[in-house]
């Protein structure tokens, strides 16, 4: 049973170009859950989806950045007019329906974006 | 909203001693708390977790955390460190609303083992 998935695992942008990271959740999992790993930091909660909906994107900035995930193929956190400051590493986690907070987020492996 | 605070970003210990690690959380109600531990360029993989019940929690790789209400503490502890037990921990709550499992992590705490 394949875990989550990212895509790419190191990604290297100049500014002003746009990122594309994917995710492909665990088998079974409709649950969808983006964070953020800033260099020395711990990781930061961007935005919650499930198939076709947008559920919490409360940690997402307004501008440049957005996140799909559709019915069909892997969810995608897109970052527009990329800057240097959206150098980090992406983390993905997937679960099952909603357990209310006692259910495991499983994580893939991160996409390190670098931009230069 | 909820926070984690984890003392020390960076804790040495010699292999074989025991290790514990700190953690202690804010939240506005009764919390779920997790442990993850980060190993380098991968991501994180659940050691343990408290939602209710008992407090002393067992996870993997021979971890435990006991959840202390009155210290609003998740310590994580193991009573002798292993040389593959260097990597980076995490301490998380959850905003455990139905429909909503999103995690609030800690700064995390970089663990080296000592030979």
């Amino acid at each position: 049973n394949a875990g989550v998935m990212q895509n790419p695992r190191h990604l290297v942008r100049r500014r002003g170009q746009e990122a594309r990271l994917r995710c492909s959740p665990m088998k079974g999992h409709s649950h969808v859950y983006w964070y953020r790993q800033l260099p020395e930091e711990g990781l930061k909660f961007m935005v919650y989806l499930q198939k076709e909906n947008i559920i919490d994107e409360s940690g997402m900035p307004k501008e440049r950045f957005s996140a799909e995930f559709p019915k069909e193929g892997p969810s995608i956190l897109r970052i527009q007019q990329v800057v240097r400051g959206d150098s980090a590493a992406y983390f993905c986690a997937s679960s099952r329906q909603t357990s209310g907070g006692a259910g495991e987020q499983f994580f893939g492996p991160g996409t390190r974006l670098t931009v230069l | 909203a909820q926070s984690v605070t984890q003392l020390g970003s960076h804790v040495s210990v010699s292999e074989g001693a025991l290790v514990l690690l700190r953690c202690n959380y804010s939240s506005s109600v009764p919390p779920y708390l997790f442990w993850y531990v980060q190993y380098p360029n991968q991501g994180l993989q659940l050691l343990l977790k408290y939602t209710t019940g008992a407090t002393l929690v067992k996870g993997i790789n021979g971890f435990e955390a006991e959840f202390k209400k009155s210290e609003t503490s998740f310590h994580l502890t193991k009573p002798s460190a292993h040389m593959s037990d260097a990597a980076e921990y995490f301490c998380a709550v959850s905003d455990h609303d139905f429909g909503n499992e999103k995690l609030t992590f800690g700064t995390g705490t970089r663990l080296t083992i000592i030979p």
